[in-house]
């Protein structure tokens, strides 16, 4: 079993839906990052956090720790939301990628 | 101000020979990566260097060596590259360590035959 699982691993949307991608990790952690790899294959850093919750922009991101889960929410999608996403657990001394959320976002 | 970069962008190799990618950011990063990236799995570290003039090994160091030339540049090197090197490799750089928010490359595709 992965340290670090995402669901659901593909995810189709209509342009407008809101979208919930969700990372399960298995380990204590002390941060969690989102990323965003682009159709043609750059990475961007999108959240880092600790606690609660953080926004930027249409993007939410959610984390219990308690529960060991993290929320990526999408809010009204849109087509150049299509993107694989990438959580990244930092546990100790490193960081432990899950293998990311497929989401194409259709109009 | 561009970041981190990379070359080349796509390299083709025979297994046995040897090539060197390079990185380099310019955002004055003390802390710099080397990941790669393979179908079906997250991102694994190769190797790092916390600071200048220091390295340490990843979790898939196997078949690879890396300089950190001084600040900005940091390089991989495979000595004897073979078929199962084949991936996409990423460059990146954060402030202060492997927890803080990191800047990537646009990656390195390499295909060893």
């Amino acid at each position: 079993k992965n340290e670090v699982e995402q669901s659901p691993q593909n995810l189709t949307a209509q342009e407008g839906e809101f979208i919930t991608i969700n990372c399960s990790y298995s380990v204590g952690i002390s941060a969690l990052h989102w990323l965003q790899q682009h159709p043609g294959g750059g990475i961007v850093s999108l959240f880092m956090l600790s606690s609660g919750k953080k926004k930027h922009g249409r993007l939410i991101a959610t984390i219990n720790i308690q529960e060991k889960h993290s929320s990526l929410h999408i809010t009204a999608s849109h087509p150049r939301d299509s993107a694989v996403y990438i959580c990244a657990a930092f546990n100790t001394d490193k960081l432990i990628f899950g293998t990311g959320t497929r989401l194409q976002v259709f109009p | 101000n561009a970041g981190v970069t990379q070359t080349p962008k796509f390299q083709v190799l025979k297994t046995g020979q040897s090539m060197t990618l390079q990185c380099a950011q310019d955002m004055n990063h003390n802390s710099m990566y080397w990941y790669r990236q393979d179908p079906g799995m997250g991102l694994r570290l190769i190797y790092y260097s916390a600071s200048e003039g220091t390295t340490d090994k990843g979790e898939v160091p196997n078949g690879y060596n890396v300089s950190r030339l001084n600040k900005r540049e940091f390089s991989l090197r495979l000595e004897s590259a073979a078929p199962s090197q084949t991936s996409v490799y990423f460059c990146a750089s954060s402030d202060e360590g492997i927890q803080e928010t990191q800047y990537f490359g646009p990656g390195t595709r390499l295909l060893v035959l």
